[in-house]
Formats: C-alpha cells, sequence, structure tokens
C-alpha cells in the first residue's frame, strides 16, 4: 500500500540546470496533480492531469511541463531551473476534483 | 478571482481545548470541502471532509460544520492533545464543469501546549 510516491526527496540544482521530478501512484486514481508550497502561501497548483494522455495547467504553470504517459505516473520537468522555483513539491492523486487528495511525502527543490 | 480564506494563521491552545478554525469561500456553486493535515515533513493528509448536502459532520474529535448561505465553513477539534499539532488545511472546489478546481487556503498552523 505505497500510496504516492515521489522521488527525489531533496534536490539542489544550479541555475538553468533542468531537472524532471517522478510521482508514481498505485490507487488507479485517474487524477494526478502537482502543487508547490511556499512559506505562508499554502499550496499552489501548478499542473494538473485527468487522465491518461491528458495535461492542464493550474494556477502556476510558468517554467514547468508535465507528462503523462502511463495512469500511474505524473512527470514535472524544470528546463532551466530559476532561484523562484525553489519551493517544497508535492504530488497528489484522486479520483476527481471532489474527492479526498492522497499526498506524497514531497520533494525539497534548492536552486543556486 | 475566486480564493478560500483561512484564519487563524497560527493557533496555540491547552491540551483539552478545544480549537477552531474558519474558512470562507467565494463561489457560491462550490460543492465539496475537505481538511488536511500536514505534520512536520509530511505531505498533507485529508482528516475530514463535507458535501454541500449536510450542515454538519463528525469523527470523532474532530467536525466539521458549513454554512452555505454565509459561505463559511469551520474546522472543530474537541480535547486537543499533542498530536493534534501539525498545520490545518481548508480547501473547495471553486469553478464549475471542466474549469473546476480545488482550492486551498493558506493553512492555520496550530500548537497544542501541555
Amino acid at each position: 500500500n505505497a500510496g504516492v510516491t515521489q522521488t527525489p526527496k531533496f534536490r539542489v540544482l544550479k541555475t538553468g540546470q533542468s531537472m524532471t521530478l517522478l510521482c508514481a501512484q498505485d490507487m488507479n486514481h485517474e487524477y494526478m496533480y502537482w502543487y508547490r508550497q511556499d512559506p505562508g502561501m499554502g499550496l499552489r497548483l501548478i499542473h494538473y492531469s485527468v487522465g491518461e494522455g491528458t495535461t492542464a495547467k493550474g494556477e502556476v504553470p510558468d517554467g514547468y511541463n508535465v507528462s503523462r504517459l502511463k495512469k500511474q505516473n505524473f512527470l514535472l520537468g524544470l528546463e532551466s531551473a530559476a532561484p523562484s522555483q525553489t519551493s517544497v513539491y508535492f504530488c497528489a492523486s484522486s479520483y476527481g476534483f471532489r474527492y479526498g487528495y492522497t499526498f506524497g511525502s514531497g520533494t525539497r527543490l534548492t536552486v543556486v | 478571482g475566486e480564493n478560500v480564506e483561512q484564519h487563524p494563521s497560527t493557533l496555540s491552545v491547552q491540551e483539552g481545548d478545544s480549537a477552531v478554525i474558519k474558512c470562507t469561500y467565494s463561489d457560491s456553486a462550490s460543492n465539496y470541502f475537505p481538511w488536511y493535515k500536514q505534520e512536520l515533513g509530511k505531505g498533507p493528509q485529508l482528516i475530514i471532509d463535507i458535501r454541500s448536502n449536510v450542515g454538519e459532520k463528525k469523527d470523532q474529535r474532530i467536525a466539521v460544520t458549513l454554512n452555505k448561505t454565509a459561505k463559511h465553513f469551520s474546522l472543530h477539534i474537541t480535547e486537543t492533545q499533542p498530536e493534534d499539532s501539525a498545520v490545518y488545511f481548508c480547501a473547495a472546489v471553486l469553478g464549475t464543469g471542466t474549469a473546476s478546481k480545488l482550492t486551498f487556503g493558506t493553512g492555520t498552523r496550530l500548537q497544542v501546549t501541555l
């Protein structure tokens, strides 16, 4: 019963580098999400997917790209990291918007 | 724009006392209101949710109340214990149809002191 698994847990990038955050869920959820969490700003939606092969922009999509090639996986990419992308990133999944979300344990990303 | 406001941002209570966290939302069409608890170093975890066809829901020491007319909902924790110390987030589904999204409040840090 792994739930939602995020890798890596920690990462330090230099400005301009790229990386991919991986998210995997084993609950057969259709919907998957990427959030960022910054102090005092709660959870802000970056991108989301309502099913395999679909993606959509959330509240703060600039500088990020996503892919959902398989139902169980949702990848978040940073093409050219900036210090403003220093944050804790959470992946989540659910049966739909009006159902409880299951969150991963987060990835702490620092861009220097 | 559509948002969810949460108050207070920090709350300190003594063990055994009650804690109340309040949220307001802007979209009168909202019909799903979950609450999440986030412990240090972990992801948020759903603790209770309520849908717009009910006004109150309880689960042991926690309860959520909903006032759709006033567009606010609250989390009540009774007989607080040290393990209740965490950050709590309210959320509401804002928007309609394919534009609907779950929007979170900014969080309340609850500290239960001995």
